[in-house]
């Protein structure tokens, strides 16, 4: 089975950084993804990880070790549209499973 | 703007009703992936088609089908509609199954 965690919740400021964790129990491994929601609209891409390390894009950067089955999405430089859910989701076996997601809210 | 489309963007209907969903993938895509959106249960995976012919099977039920034409477009049926069908279903695409997804706007299903 698949068994994918994330926290439920997080609130950050303005301008700050925020890192949300997610790690993973999958009987495959194919690649990790991260998305961004907005609430009612369509998850758009923001990150893929596949071998070990960090690999940045702007203000978001995700970390991925496959030996702890453990990732990490780095928010820099909050700003106010940020607020949504992220997503992270884990390709195997050409199923792409997906955790419940981490609600972000950004504080002015 | 993804380049997925998804019609028709909101849907009402009865229980007992049966209805269909469409997507259109982005231009080069052979990948369509549709999943279920449920307050409660998250992103779940339904089917994933390539080049016309299913790849892999997620939580669907058997209620519902799915198919990809010629055209590569995609539609997924959904019939006996119960209250707890009510969702959102979204459909991606990809250019391979190990591509990234990209997600259409999705369509809003309302059981009643």
């Amino acid at each position: 089975g698949q068994n994918i965690d994330q926290p439920t919740e997080m609130t950050a400021t303005e301008g700050a950084i925020v890192q949300i964790n997610c790690t993973y129990q999958t009987s495959g491994f194919n690649g990790l993804f991260w998305y961004q929601q907005h609430a009612g609209e369509a998850p758009t891409f923001l990150s893929y990880n596949v071998l070990d390390g960090l690999e940045e894009k702007g203000r978001f950067s995700s970390f991925l070790s496959r030996s702890k089955g453990y990732s990490y999405l780095l928010l820099k430089e909050l700003q106010m549209k940020d607020s949504a859910s992220y997503l992270c989701a884990v390709l195997n076996d050409y199923k792409l499973s997906f955790g419940a997601g981490t609600t972000v809210t950004v504080r002015a | 703007d993804s380049g997925v489309t998804q019609t028709p963007k909101h849907l009402i209907t009865a229980t007992g009703q049966r209805v269909t969903l469409r997507c259109s993938p982005r231009s080069g895509d052979l990948s369509v992936y549709w999943y279920q959106q449920s307050l409660d249960q998250g992103l779940q995976f339904l089917i994933q088609y390539y080049n016309g012919e299913e790849r892999a099977k997620g939580n669907i039920l058997e209620r519902f089908s799915a198919q990809q034409f010629p055209d590569l477009h995609s539609e997924l049926n959904l019939s006996s509609l119960e209250l707890g069908d009510s969702a959102l279903y979204f459909c991606a695409s990809s250019g391979t199954s190990e591509d990234t997804q990209y997600f259409g706007p999705g369509t809003r299903l309302t059981v009643l």
